[in-house]
């Protein structure tokens, strides 16, 4: 069935260093990815996507990288900001599934100061 | 981005009862729309795609008796909770798309005495 797992659990970045979220996904028939931060009590909120046909992609900040060799997705966020601290969740969506978005399981970022 | 929203944000009721959360699209219409729940420090699991005109489709082990849902337009879809007990206690957040990127509610927090 369809999956989506995040290798860490928890990551804790110096304010100002760079970060690398990484997520695993199982379902090779996955065209679409989308990377969710959520903040305590509110809903996901939309960082960035990219679709199967792209290896990279950037926003502000932020950049996917999609590797499809070994299904596996990053989101990396440059210079840290408090305002990062969040849970990130990376969820995929499969053209044959009814357009569903699948969660993976998350990865709270921490920001030391 | 496309502008998601819920009713109520919070809501504590007792046992036995029914709640009705409404979601609704404010900038765009929405033939479709998805309703997750999200327990503590989980990540977000997809109960039922919402279809406007037409009956929901739920996913796998969602009891659909107990989680009623109504797309009477296409700005709005209601869950219904009925006869909730506590371990129904959770965050249900709403999500629709205007096109290719899905956008999310800000989250209901239902608590069942």
């Amino acid at each position: 069935g369809e999956s989506v797992g995040l290798h860490l659990p928890t990551l804790s970045v110096q304010e100002g260093d760079n970060s690398i979220i990484n997520c695993a996904y199982s379902n090779s028939a996955s065209d679409y990815f989308i990377w969710y931060k959520q903040e305590s009590g509110k809903g996901p909120q939309f960082i960035i996507d990219i679709r199967s046909n792209m290896d990279k992609r950037q926003g502000q900040r932020v950049t996917v990288l999609l590797n499809k060799t070994v299904k596996h997705l990053s989101l990396q966020i440059a210079a840290t900001q408090p305002g990062d601290s969040a849970v990130y969740f990376c969820a995929e969506r499969t053209y044959s599934s009814a357009s569903k978005i699948i969660f993976g399981s998350g990865t709270r970022l921490s920001i030391r100061p | 981005g496309a502008v998601v929203s819920q009713h109520p944000s919070w809501v504590i009721c007792k046992s036995g009862t029914s709640v009705k959360i409404e979601c609704r699209s404010l900038d765009f219409q929405a033939t479709t729309m998805f309703w997750y729940r999200q327990f503590p420090k989980q990540s977000l699991m997809l109960m039922a795609t919402s279809n406007e005109g037409s009956k929901a489709t739920y996913e796998q082990g969602v009891e659909k008796d107990k989680f009623l849902i109504n797309h009477a337009s296409l700005t709005l879809s209601t869950l219904t909770v009925t006869s909730a007990h506590p371990e129904d206690s959770s965050f249900y957040i709403c999500s629709a798309r205007p096109r290719d990127t899905q956008y999310f509610g800000p989250g209901t927090r239902l608590t069942v005495l």
